[in-house]
């Protein structure tokens, strides 16, 4: 149980453009749903946390308007890197958490972007 | 706030050596969760052992083992027997009850298991 499927899991895209990533929990119901950054032997950093219906909270130094974040149902948040830079190119890793489990996260495999 | 420190940034070993990862944390909270998480070169998170604050029993599973104390805010791992497939990222995070269960991952220690 407990599995949280990211899509896709690599992707390349041109300078400027946008890229949605996908992060479903698919055998449970996320109330709460976590994106991470993880830069090449880095640790990972969080991004943002988003609710079920609410607007995402985004850590210092996260702009909110080049990460679009929605979290319209229990089972799926999405990240749309925005006029993608070749800076932006990273590991995305979500996480999924639960109402009775708060304190338990569980990890997506992550997504590769590369932005040429 | 919280703060995870692996001062281990590298380790290096022979297979058959035991090995331990160091774990230092800080955090306000009484209630809290501490995590280790594998980070093989695919990049999935896989997921080891969570103590919560009040459980300061050591753990054994397998060649894995996790020294918890308190007493000097550390949750050390301990790889018995290394093996070439335990080469990885290791990463100690902490989880505080009144910090809205953020976690927050240490640096992380890359391990390295030559045969």
């Amino acid at each position: 149980g407990a599995v949280v499927s990211q899509h896709p899991s690599w992707v390349i895209c041109k300078s400027g453009t946008s890229v949605k990533i996908e992060c479903r929990s698919l055998d449970f119901q996320a109330t709460t749903m976590f994106w991470y950054r993880q830069f090449p032997k880095q640790s990972l950093m969080l991004m943002a946390t988003s609710n079920e219906g609410s607007k995402a909270t985004y850590e210092q130094g996260v702009e909110k308007d080049k990460f679009l974040i929605n979290h319209a149902s229990l089972t799926l948040s999405t990240l749309t890197v925005t006029s993608a830079h070749p800076e932006d190119s990273s590991f995305y890793i979500c996480s999924a958490s639960t109402l009775l489990a708060s304190y338990e996260q569980y990890f997506g495999p992550g997504t590769r972007l590369t932005v040429t | 706030a919280q703060k995870v420190t692996q001062a281990q940034t590298e380790i290096s070993v022979v297979e058959k050596e035991d090995v331990t990862l160091d774990c230092v944390y800080e955090t306000r909270d009484t209630t809290y969760y501490l995590f280790w998480y594998k980070q093989p070169p695919s990049g999935e998170l896989v997921f080891l052992i969570r103590r919560n604050s009040f459980d300061e029993q050591n753990e054994i599973s397998g060649r894995y083992s996790w020294n918890f104390q308190k007493s000097t805010s550390s949750f050390n791992f301990t790889i018995t027997a290394s093996q070439v497939v335990d080469s990885a990222v290791y990463f100690c995070a902490l989880s505080g009850v009144n910090a809205g269960n953020m976690l927050t991952f240490g640096g992380g220690t890359r391990l390295m298991v030559k045969p």
